[in-house]
C-alpha cells in the first residue's frame, strides 16, 4: 500500500464551484502534514500547512482527521488561477528526506 | 534572501552518457534533498546531503549518485543515461528541523531529456 493515496483526478470545475481533493495516508505515526501546489513543469510550492483543528487561508481550508487517516482541501470561489495540481505531502518522525512522503497529486481544472 | 536556484534549466543527453546537475539551497540552509518526477508520476526520493555527507537514498540504481560541497551547494549526477531517466529533476532545501515539520523549498528543477 501506498504511503499517501490522492485522487488523480482530473477535476474540471466552472469558476466560482467549490471543489474538495482527499489524500489518505497509511501510517498512523505521521506527524505533519502539507498541501503543495505544482504548476504545469514547475516546481511544487507550499500552499499550507494542515493543524489538526482545522486551519483556513482566504479561499482555501484544508482538515485533518487522524481516526481516519485522512486530509482534505477546499477551494471556494475557483479561480483561473487555481489550475494546478495540488501534492499532498506527510512527514513522519524523525525529520528527513526519507520520512517526507508525496502523494501523486491531484490535477484541477478551473474552466471559464 | 536568494531561493533554491538549479542548473541548468534544461539538458539533453543520449543513452549512455553523463548528466551532471546542480542545486544551491537557500543560503544557511545544509541540507539538500533530490527528487525525480517523472512525466505523470510522483515525486520520487532520490538523495538526501546534509552537511556534506550522505543521509539516505532512494531506491534509485547507484548510477545516480552526488555529493555537497562545503558551501551546501550540490551536484546530482547520473551514469549511464537510459530512456527513463527523462524526467524533472527537483532540488528542496528544508527548513531544518529537528521535527518532522518540514517545509520544502524547491528550485525550478532541470527537466533532464535522453534521446
Amino acid at each position: 500500500r501506498k504511503e499517501v493515496e490522492q485522487d488523480p483526478g482530473p477535476f474540471n470545475v466552472p469558476e466560482g464551484a467549490t471543489v474538495a481533493f482527499n489524500c489518505t495516508y497509511s501510517n498512523s505515526a505521521s506527524q505533519s502534514f502539507f498541501w503543495y501546489r505544482q504548476d504545469c513543469r514547475k516546481e511544487p510550492k507550499l500552499l499550507m500547512s494542515v493543524y489538526s483543528s482545522g486551519n483556513e487561508d482566504g479561499r482555501f481550508t484544508a482538515q485533518l482527521n487522524r481516526a481516519s487517516q485522512y486530509i482534505s482541501l477546499l477551494i471556494r470561489d475557483s479561480k483561473l488561477s487555481d489550475s494546478a495540481t495540488y501534492l499532498c505531502v506527510v512527514n513522519r518522525n524523525p525529520a528527513g528526506a526519507n520520512n517526507l512522503f508525496f502523494g501523486t497529486g491531484t490535477r484541477l481544472t478551473v474552466i471559464p | 534572501e536568494a531561493g533554491v536556484t538549479q542548473s541548468p534549466t534544461h539538458l539533453i543527453k543520449t543513452r549512455g552518457q553523463q548528466a551532471t546537475l546542480r542545486c544551491s539551497p537557500i543560503s544557511g540552509h545544509t541540507s539538500v534533498y533530490w527528487y525525480q518526477q517523472a512525466l505523470g508520476l510522483g515525486l520520487q526520493f532520490l538523495l538526501w546531503y546534509d552537511e556534506g555527507e550522505e543521509r539516505n537514498r532512494g531506491n534509485f540504481p547507484p548510477r545516480f549518485s552526488g555529493r555537497q560541497f562545503p558551501n551546501y551547494s550540490s551536484e546530482l549526477n547520473v551514469n549511464a543515461l537510459e530512456l527513463e531517466d527523462s524526467a524533472l529533476y527537483l532540488c528542496a532545501s528544508p527548513n531544518h528541523s529537528l521535527f518532522a515539520n518540514e517545509k520544502l523549498f524547491f528550485g525550478s528543477g532541470t527537466q533532464l531529456s535522453v534521446l
